[in-house]
């Protein structure tokens, strides 16, 4: 079945960075971009936005652009968020989801960002 | 890009129905027949009940439903059950990005 499967809580000092990984399996991964979205404690969701795995294009949503980057590895049908100059309010969980009709989703990677 | 509107709260009685509306604009919800709503329980990941305005993934109980008129989607939970109290969020394809609305409570009383 689909299923796109994510790299465990990382706890990061503030300056730091951090890499969160998103496996999908069950398609061809080439066929569906991969979007990413966060959920900041207390806050609702939040598209940080998405990369086409065809042509590892991105496009990142407004507040999302200059320290948030996508990138992947199609050998082994992987997305990949990074975030670098970690700064605690980038504490949240972050989600990856297959942007087809429905989206498929992963189970979320909680970042904490804590001096 | 702003967030879609949706009501804080709702909530209702088991058996009772409940709509909570998702409201955008023209160059979202009103051009785009791509909403989705999505019931999430804190710490798990977000589960589409509709999809493309009306559309139900399987396994979803058919007591769901989704609409939309002009910049307004609606979804719909008929016959409310307990297990149905989480978040809902609606989220709209706007040409090149998508929008997520605020999030609606819903309690089962």
């Amino acid at each position: 079945q689909v299923q796109l499967v994510q790299s465990g809580s990382e706890l990061k000092t503030p300056g730091a960075s951090v890499k969160v990984s998103c496996k999908a399996s069950g398609y061809t991964f080439t066929s569906y971009a991969i979007n990413w979205v966060r959920q900041a404690p207390g806050q609702g969701l939040e598209w940080v936005g998405w990369i086409a795995t065809n042509t590892g294009n991105p496009a990142y949503a407004q507040d999302f652009t200059g320290r948030f980057v996508f990138s992947l590895d199609t050998s082994v049908s992987t997305a990949y968020l990074q975030i670098t100059s970690l700064k605690p309010e980038d504490t949240a969980v972050y989600y990856c989801a297959r942007d087809s009709s429905a989206w498929v989703w992963g189970q979320g990677t909680l970042i904490t960002v804590s001096s | 890009q702003s967030a879609l509107t949706q009501p804080p709260s709702a909530s209702g009685s088991p058996g009772q129905s409940v709509t909570i509306s998702c409201t955008g604009t023209s160059s979202d919800v009103g051009t785009y027949d791509f909403v989705s709503w999505y019931q999430h329980h804190p710490g798990k990941a977000p589960k589409v009940m509709i999809y493309e305005v009306t559309k139900r993934p399987s396994g979803v109980p058919d007591r769901f439903s989704g609409s939309k008129s002009g910049n307004t989607a609606s979804l719909t939970v008929s016959g409310l059950q307990a297990e149905d109290e989480a978040d809902y969020y609606c989220s709209s394809y706007a040409g090149s990005n998508y929008v997520f609305g605020s999030g609606t409570k819903v309690t089962v009383l």
